[in-house]
């Protein structure tokens, strides 16, 4: 079966600073999905990517996505106390999957 | 903009016992989802709804799990004879395009 893993498992950093949390998958990738969690509670959807090299935005972060590497990577720049959470990717285990799996996620924690 | 909403949102029961979780998806919204996340984990797939077939549901969907759709609009989950290991919070979430799913924030059922 298909895995997703995240690095790093968590991640404590100083307001301002930029981070990167990467995503790499055992197999093809059919599309990559990043969601942010706060603690005990419902996932919020951020970004899709669908083809290898793409790249989009939303306020301060960034997603890649590798098709070749199988990996995505997720980027925050100047980072702020909001951005505190838990990043998780997700992808279809195939092109014709009906649900996504997710990875264990990445702790984030921004010290103000 | 009404998001997802599922009810309740903290649920604790007595082993043996049997409970059942609503779930009230974004309207125009006609696939549905049900995810199972445990903690530290990314969520699992449960089952997938389009519009008020069942269309999809896991291995991890024992016959104890129920789930509904009735009119193709709020969905209900329903567990049988609750044992410890069903202690998890249960996510909901909608779409219209497959895999840009809007998460409910979820129930959290403690079994104890």
């Amino acid at each position: 079966s298909q895995e997703l893993e995240q690095s790093p498992q968590s991640l404590i950093v100083q307001e301002g600073k930029n981070l990167t949390i990467n995503c790499t998958s055992s197999k093809t990738l059919y599309g990559l999905y990043w969601y942010k969690q706060k603690y005990g509670e419902g996932l919020i959807f951020l970004m899709m990517l669908q083809k290898g090299g793409e790249e989009k935005s939303h306020e301060k972060i960034t997603a890649k996505l590798d098709e070749k590497k199988q990996q995505s990577s997720l980027h925050i720049t100047a980072s702020q106390p909001s951005h505190a959470g838990i990043y998780l990717c997700g992808a279809a285990p195939d092109t014709g999957a009906n649900n996504l799996f997710f990875g264990t996620g990445t702790r984030l924690t921004v010290i103000p | 903009d009404t998001g997802v909403s599922q009810d309740p949102r903290h649920k604790i029961t007595k082993r043996g016992q049997n409970v059942t979780f609503r779930c009230d998806p974004i309207s125009e919204h006609n696939r549905l989802y049900w995810y199972r996340q445990t903690l530290g984990q990314g969520p699992e797939f449960l089952t997938y709804f389009q519009n008020e077939a069942q269309l999809e549901k896991s291995r991890l969907l024992s016959d104890r799990f129920s789930a509904e759709r009735p009119k193709g609009s709020f969905s209900t989950l329903e567990i049988q004879r609750t044992e410890q290991g069903d202690s998890a919070m249960y996510l909901c979430a909608s779409s219209l395009l497959v895999y840009e799913q809007y998460f409910g924030p979820g129930t959290r059922l403690t079994v104890t």
